[in-house]
Order: C-alpha cells, then structure tokens, then sequence
C-alpha cells in the first residue's frame, strides 16, 4: 500500500499483559515517530527514529514502553505489564529525512489500545 | 512555553462560509516548518498544508490557505467556503531543529460546519 499502516487496528488486554503494536512507514521513508493520543487530546511524542541512528527516546513515559525499527523500515513499539492509563490511540507517523523534503509526517490509522 | 498554543478548542461555522483557525508557535530557530493536520472523526490524520520560515507567499491548498505571519508568529489556517465534512479536529505543527526531528503539536480546535 501507498500509506503507513499500523496493525492491530484495536487492541483490548487486560491490565498487566504486554502488548506489541506495529508500525508499517511508507516506502522510503526513512524517518518514523510513535505518537500517543489519549481521548480528546493531542498528541503525545513517544520515539522517533531516522536512518540508522541512535533513536530519540526522549517521549517515553516509563521503562515498561520500548521500540524497535528493524531493517530501517518497520517498527515495533511495546508495552510492558500494561497498565490502565495505557489506554489511548498510539499513532505512527513517517517522512523523508528533513533535508530531502519538508519533513512532513504520514499518519498511520492508529491502534486503539484498551487496558481493561 | 508552549511551542504551538492553538487557542480556540471548538469553532463552529455556517456552511459555505470561511473560517479562520488561529495558530501561534513560539521557536528561537530561523529555519521551521509549520504544518496543519485534519483529524476526523475515524482519527486518522490527514495533512494539509505546510509554510516554510523562509516562504515569502502564504501557501494555499485548494479551499485551505495559510496566513503567516512571521514577526507576529502566528500561521492561522483559513478555510474557504466551509463543506459538510470539514468538520473535525484541526492540529497546527511545527518542525523545528538542525536536524529537523523535532516536531510539536499543538492541542488542537474541534471545528463544526452547521448546515
């Protein structure tokens, strides 16, 4: 497909579970943030990588969050022992390297995380 | 200090009017990039419009136009002749930084066309 995917699209657990949400950058596309978006509310930066360095992990709310880009292109993000404040819509987003663009971000569709 | 302060949480407007999302961003670099997003109902965010630091035009895309101010530091979205399914949420974004990886959202404007 031409866009970033994301997958699952929902994702309900119960507290205290990990969950593994992915992240699929449109082709190309070397640099991809994670976003979290609690209901009603804007965006939270989680991590972003570009290329080959160093990821900036600055977002992360607490050592139970990581992620992973394999290959330069898809990404992982995990949750550990999951926790009901979890619950929100985790967006991926991708662009060109600034510098070879605008650096504009593509959005994902989401995945909708419920912590019961 | 907030990067980007959107102050209006909901706007509503008459179909087929304009209307103006206010935007203001707060940067010590000469070089950014500003974006706006839609983000409808189904939550999937949709770009639509970017203004350079350096772009001397406002830019325009279709029904959607960007007023920048640069000295004031403000980039008001202004859509033109309001439509049904512009209703949703509008993010205003800045990229800042040498390497262009920072990049900040504001909080957003719930904006409604009445019919």
């Amino acid at each position: 497909g031409a866009g970033v995917s994301q997958s699952p699209s929902n994702k309900v657990t119960e507290k205290g579970k990990d969950v593994e949400l992915r992240c699929d950058p449109i082709s190309g596309h070397t640099a991809l943030y994670w976003y979290r978006q609690s209901l009603g509310q804007g965006l939270e930066f989680l991590i972003y990588f570009q290329g080959n360095s160093a990821p900036d992990k600055s977002g992360l709310p607490s050592d139970r969050f990581s992620a992973e880009r394999t290959g330069g292109s898809v990404s992982t993000l995990t949750i550990q022992r999951t926790q009901q404040e979890d619950s929100a819509v985790y967006l991926c987003a991708s662009s060109l390297a600034f510098g070879r663009g605008r650096g504009t971000q593509y959005f994902g569709p989401g995945t909708r995380l419920l912590v019961l | 200090a907030q990067k980007i302060t959107q102050t209006q949480p909901g706007m509503f407007v008459q179909e087929k009017e304009a209307v103006t999302l206010d935007c203001t961003y707060d940067t010590s670099d000469q070089s950014y990039g500003l974006f706006w997003y839609k983000q409808p109902s189904s939550g999937e965010m949709i770009f639509l419009i970017y203004q350079g630091s350096y772009d001397e035009q406002n830019a325009t895309e279709g029904r959607y136009s960007l007023n920048f101010q640069k000295a004031r530091k403000s980039a008001n979205l202004v859509i033109s002749a309001s439509q049904l399914g512009d209703s949703a949420m509008y993010f205003c974004a800045m990229r800042e930084g040498r390497t262009g990886n920072q990049f900040y959202f504001g909080t957003g404007t719930s904006l409604t066309v009445i019919p």
